[in-house]
């Protein structure tokens, strides 16, 4: 079983609809969880970083952390044509070392 | 310019062939990290550095070495390439771990195909 577990999609939607892409993960361990969003033959960029359980937004986005679930979720509200990319999700336990764990990715179309 | 640059950004190589890739940055960042990415498996880890001296396997290194010339430059080396190593690479740079919410940036990504 991989740690973090993520549905490759794709997932195609209308401009405007509301998006929720998710991630599961086993390791109770984890307590930093971020969303990375990766264009078309480009690297990932970080999109939302989450400590521990709870929620934080960010214009369009949102990102929920279930820590009793093992459960994290990106929320994009308005989505548009330019959100159209791989989203991997990525966490990391406590401490002073960043090694992250990434997801496999969700790729989202958003068509006009 | 980019802030973290790889070159070659496409390359094919033959099964058995020493290939170098290389990496460098100008963010000013201590660590440097190279990942994989394949479908279906996300990136992974091959190796990192912390600091010119310090050199630190990932969770595949196995095929790989890896060279931290300076602060600013780090290159990955496939010693006799073979085709599962087939892959898109980045390299990548942060300053201080987490916490913090330090980033990890990534390079744009060195495509290699071993026939």
């Amino acid at each position: 079983q991989k740690e973090v577990e993520q549905d490759p999609g794709p997932l195609s939607v209308p401009e405007g609809a509301i998006v929720s892409l998710n991630c599961t993960y086993s390791n109770s361990a984890f307590q930093y969880f971020m969303w990375y969003r990766q264009y078309s033959r480009k690297g990932p960029e970080l999109l939302m970083y989450t400590y521990s359980s709870g929620n934080k937004e960010d214009g369009r986005f949102t990102a929920q952390v279930d820590k009793s679930s093992k459960y994290i979720s990106l929320f994009i509200r308005d989505s548009q044509p330019s959100d159209s990319a791989t989203y991997l999700c990525a966490m990391a336990l406590s401490g002073g070392y960043n090694k992250l764990i990434f997801g496999a990715g969700t790729r989202l179309a958003v068509h006009p | 310019d980019a802030d973290v640059t790889q070159t070659p950004r496409n390359r094919i190589t033959k099964t058995g062939k020493r290939i170098m890739l290389e990496c460098s940055q100008t963010k000013g960042h201590d660590r440097m990290y190279w990942y994989r990415q394949d479908p279906g498996l996300g990136l992974r880890l091959i190796y990192y550095s912390f600091d010119v001296k310090d050199i630190n396997k990932g969770e595949i290194s196995d095929g790989y070495s890896v060279s931290r010339q300076a602060q600013a430059k780090f290159s990955l080396s496939l010693e006799s390439a073979i085709p599962n190593q087939t892959a898109l690479y980045f390299c990548a740079t942060s300053d201080a771990g987490l916490p913090g919410g330090n980033t990890i940036y990534f390079g744009e990504g060195s495509w290699l195909t071993v026939v």
